[in-house]
C-alpha cells in the first residue's frame, strides 16, 4: 500500500457542487499539506496543518475548506465547485522536523470541474 | 519570502547526453533546497535535497546538484540521459525554521532516442 493515498484519482463534477477531496497517511507523520498543480504554475499550497489542532491557509485557500479528521487523515473540500479549480491536487506529508526526509507525496487527485 | 525560478520550461536532450536543469531562488539566507521529479500519472518523488555542508549533493537515479551560494542556483546534473530520465521537474526551497515547501513552476524534459 501506498505511504499517502488519495481518493477519488480522478473525479470529474459540475460548477456548485460540493466535493471532498481525502488524503490518508501510513507514514506516521504530523504535517500535512494540500497542493493544487496548474501547467506552468507548478504546486502551489492550499492548506497546510502541523497536527489535529493546528491548521493553516496557504497562498491559494479562497474557495477551499480542510479537515484534519485524525492524525493520519485530510481532507481538502470545494464548497462550491468553480471550472478554475480544475486542476491535479497533491496531498504531501512531512515528519515533525518539516525538511530532514523532504515531502512524501500522494498519487494526485485530477478535478475537473464542468 | 522564498520564492524560485525555474527558467526553463521544456528541455530536449538526446538520450547519453549529459544534462543540466537550471533553478534559481530568492532567499535571505541559507535555504533548504530540494529537487523533485514527477513522471506522468504520479506523485513527486524526492530527488536529492541541500541543508548545509558539502555544496555537491549526490540524489538518486544517478542525479547531483550544486549549490551555489554567489550565484543562488542549484542546478540538476545527469551526464548520461536514459529515456526512463522523461519527466517533470522541480526544485523547491524551504527556510530554515520554515514550515513549507515553496515550488518552482517545473521544467519537462523530455529525451529522443
Amino acid at each position: 500500500d501506498a505511504d499517502v493515498t488519495q481518493t477519488p484519482r480522478n473525479r470529474i463534477t459540475k460548477t456548485g457542487k460540493r466535493i471532498m477531496l481525502e488524503c490518508s497517511q501510513t507514514k506516521g507523520h504530523d504535517r500535512m499539506y494540500w497542493y493544487r498543480q496548474d501547467p506552468g504554475l507548478g504546486l502551489r499550497l492550499i492548506y497546510y496543518s502541523f497536527d489535529v489542532k493546528d491548521i493553516n491557509k496557504g497562498e491559494i485557500s479562497d474557495g477551499y475548506s480542510v479537515s484534519r479528521q485524525a492524525q493520519a487523515k485530510f481532507s481538502l473540500s470545494l464548497e462550491s465547485a468553480i471550472p478554475n479549480q480544475t486542476a491535479l491536487y497533491f496531498c504531501a506529508t512531512s515528519d515533525r522536523t518539516g525538511y530532514d526526509y523532504g515531502y512524501t507525496f500522494g498519487s494526485g487527485t485530477r478535478l475537473t470541474v464542468v | 519570502a522564498q520564492s524560485v525560478t525555474q527558467p526553463d520550461i521544456h528541455i530536449t536532450v538526446s538520450e547519453g547526453a549529459s544534462l543540466e536543469l537550471r533553478c534559481n531562488y530568492s532567499y535571505g539566507a541559507t535555504p533548504y533546497l530540494f529537487w523533485y521529479v514527477q513522471s506522468p500519472g504520479q506523485g513527486l518523488q524526492l530527488l536529492l535535497k541541500y541543508f548545509s555542508g558539502d555544496t555537491l549533493v549526490q540524489g538518486i537515479k544517478g542525479f547531483e546538484a550544486e549549490f551555489k551560494r554567489s550565484q543562488s542556483s542549484f542546478n540538476l546534473r545527469k551526464p548520461s540521459v536514459h529515456w526512463s530520465d522523461a519527466a517533470e521537474y522541480f526544485c523547491a526551497v524551504g527556510a530554515r525554521g520554515g514550515n513549507k515547501l515553496t515550488f518552482g513552476t517545473g521544467t519537462q524534459l523530455k529525451v529522443e532516442l
